[in-house]
Order: C-alpha cells, then sequence, then structure tokens
C-alpha cells in the first residue's frame, strides 16, 4: 500500500531549538510539496520540488526555514531557530508533476509545539 | 492569484440525511481542477472528489457528487445518506491546469458533525 510517510507524528520543542521533520514521498513521485496548517491560517504551501529541485519555496521563511531533497526518497524540511509561531501541523504530500489528472497524496502530518 | 473561500466554518446533518457544503473560489483561468478532501480526527487529508473545469458533468462517488458551476465559480459538494464516519473537516482546493507541480489553494474548511 504505496503511501507517503512523515516523522515524526509530534515534536515538542523548546523555543530556539532547531527542527527537522521528514517525509519518505511515494515511490516513483517526482514531485513533492509541503504544507502548514494552523487554526488561523488554514492550510498552506510552504514549498515544493520537482525531481528533487525545489520550484517554489515563496511562501516559506526564509530566515528560519529551509527544505531539501538529499535524494529522490527523502525530502526535509528544517526550522532553525524554532518560534512559537511555528506550532502547526506540517504535511507533506507527493505527485507525479506534468501529469494535471493525478492526485497529490498527503502524509499523515508533523504536529510541531514549540513551547 | 486563486482564493476559495468555504463560507461555513461548520455543519451538521442528521444521521442519513443529506447535507451540502458550499465552496466559492476567484480566478481567471479557463481549465483548472477542484477538488474536496476530508480530514477525519486523524489528520490524514483524504481525496474524496475531483472535478475537471472542462468537464460540463458532475463528478460523482458513491454517496459524493458536485454542484459544478463554472460561471458561478461555485463547487459545492453534496453528501447523500450521511454516515457518523463522514464525520470531518472538508476542505475545497483549487489547482490550476497549467501549473504541472499540482499546487493547491485551500479553503478555510467545514467542520461536518452527524447526529445520529
Amino acid at each position: 500500500d504505496a503511501r507517503v510517510t512523515q516523522t515524526p507524528r509530534h515534536k515538542v520543542t523548546e523555543m530556539g531549538q532547531e527542527v527537522t521533520m521528514r517525509c519518505q514521498p511515494i515511490l516513483g513521485h517526482n514531485t513533492v510539496f509541503w504544507y502548514r496548517q494552523t487554526m488561523m491560517q488554514g492550510l498552506e504551501l510552504l514549498a515544493y520540488f520537482r525531481n528533487r529541485a525545489p520550484l517554489d519555496d515563496s511562501g516559506m521563511p526564509k530566515d528560519r526555514f529551509s527544505a531539501e531533497m538529499p535524494d529522490a526518497t527523502l525530502a526535509t524540511l528544517k526550522i532553525q531557530p524554532s518560534e512559537p509561531r511555528d506550532s502547526a501541523v506540517y504535511f507533506c504530500a507527493s505527485g507525479l508533476g506534468h501529469d494535471g489528472n493525478t492526485e497529490a497524496f498527503f502524509g499523515q502530518g508533523t504536529r510541531l509545539t514549540v513551547v | 492569484a486563486q482564493t476559495v473561500t468555504q463560507s461555513q466554518p461548520e455543519m451538521s446533518v442528521q444521521e442519513a440525511e443529506t447535507v451540502t457544503l458550499s465552496c466559492t473560489y476567484d480566478t481567471s483561468e479557463s481549465d483548472y481542477y477542484l477538488f474536496w478532501y476530508k480530514q477525519p480526527p486523524s489528520r490524514q487529508m483524504i481525496l474524496v472528489i475531483r472535478q475537471e473545469a472542462y468537464k460540463q458533468q458532475n463528478a460523482t462517488e458513491n454517496r459524493f457528487s458536485v454542484n459544478f458551476q463554472k460561471a458561478a465559480k461555485s463547487f459545492s459538494l453534496k453528501i447523500s445518506d450521511s454516515q457518523l464516519g463522514d464525520a470531518a473537516m472538508y476542505f475545497c482546493a483549487y489547482r490550476s491546469a497549467w501549473d504541472g507541480a499540482q499546487k493547491l489553494v485551500f479553503g478555510q474548511g467545514t467542520r461536518l458533525t452527524i447526529n445520529p
């Protein structure tokens, strides 16, 4: 059963600490997305990659957030230093680019709490 | 930029009844896709139904159907014979057909409660 896997499921950290969230996209998918979900802002796109290259990270605070794809099976989202306002659920999703009729599959998210 | 609006923060329905969730969107594009996603308490985002803008026929998936009004930029979801398992947050989403990367723009969501 192919699925997007995110780790950790939950993370509690102190303000100022580095946080790394990981995502394993579905094998064969060439597009990876990072979304953030908060009560106030809803679901927002932070960044996405095609064939491991960043295509758009305009939704991401550049001073503290960074997203990478070290290889085709791993995407990471880092926050350094973390702040309480970063508390949210972070979703990774993957899909097949250049095929408008395919859907994006979501992981179960990482719930981040910064205290 | 495209926007998606869900005007109903919360809805409730009796089990076995029918409920309709509203969604409107704003775009200058003529070709795009619209989606309804379900998010149960487990947080998993589950695709419920998809509509291609170039298709006039409304999409249907078992008990779920949409009313797509392209001129009015409206995309409502109808759930028939509501079941307790339908209780969840429902998100309407837009994706440009010209954006091969499948970037989704989401509405704020509607929380659906099913009363037994």
